[in-house]
């Protein structure tokens, strides 16, 4: 299976602002996506980072809020623009290999 | 409402005890998977089941896939206090293709 990184780890920020989370995989996946979980939820889909073209987000989730970078293979990049308390969550991405996805550690994003 | 049903939400037990957690739906998956997620760390993932009726062992933990591909069942027998975790499902419409993940299940084991 993959391994998967995330940076950074966790990070408490102000409100209003905004925070560029990276992930990185040890091999070339076609698939990568970006999840969100609220505190004491189960993960919910953001968008599937596509390469080379934009990335394809799910109903209720708008890519001037969370754009999305996917410049290859083994890369990819999530911002949480002009953070809200409402965002404080773990954000966690995944790599899709053949019939499964293997999670990144999560980043726990903590807002005032 | 949540394509995937998970019950039940919160199960707590002793040590040596057995328990099963469900994840149905009225759609048709390609393939399930099962998660454990312990806190501060990303879903690792137990196994993935495929075929209609699959039945998969890993130790102490027995994986049921529903014949119609439906749904799928996770039973632990003889639990351990390191079973402890948020269990979750997640189904895919097809190979490579997104997940749609259960609500979860928090298992605590007692010792």
């Amino acid at each position: 299976s993959a391994v998967i990184s995330q940076k950074p780890s966790r990070d408490i920020c102000q409100r209003g602002t905004s925070l560029t989370i990276q992930c990185q995989v040890d091999s070339q996946v076609t698939m990568m996506f970006w999840y969100r979980q609220q505190p004491g939820q189960s993960l919910t889909l953001i968008a599937t980072a596509n390469q080379g073209s934009e990335a394809t987000y799910e109903s209720g989730f708008v890519i001037d809020k969370f754009p999305i970078s996917r410049p290859n293979l083994t890369f990819s990049t999530l911002t949480v623009s002009n953070m809200s308390p409402e965002d404080s969550s773990i954000y966690l991405c995944s790599v899709g290999q053949q019939e499964t996805q293997y999670f990144g550690p999560g980043t726990r994003l903590l807002v005032l | 409402t949540q394509l995937l049903e998970q019950s039940p939400q919160f199960l707590s037990i002793q040590e040596g005890e057995n328990l099963t957690v469900y994840c149905n739906s009225s759609s048709v998956f390609s393939s399930l998977q099962w998660y454990r997620q312990e806190p501060g760390e990303g879903p690792v993932l137990l196994v993935t089941v495929v075929t209609g009726g699959e039945v998969k062992k890993l130790k102490r933990l027995t994986f049921q896939f529903g014949d119609a591909r439906k749904d799928s069942s996770l039973h632990i027998t003889a639990a351990q206090p390191g079973d402890t975790g948020l269990y979750l499902c997640a189904g895919a419409k097809a190979a490579g293709n997104k997940l749609t993940f259960g609500g979860g299940t928090r298992v605590l084991v007692k010792p």
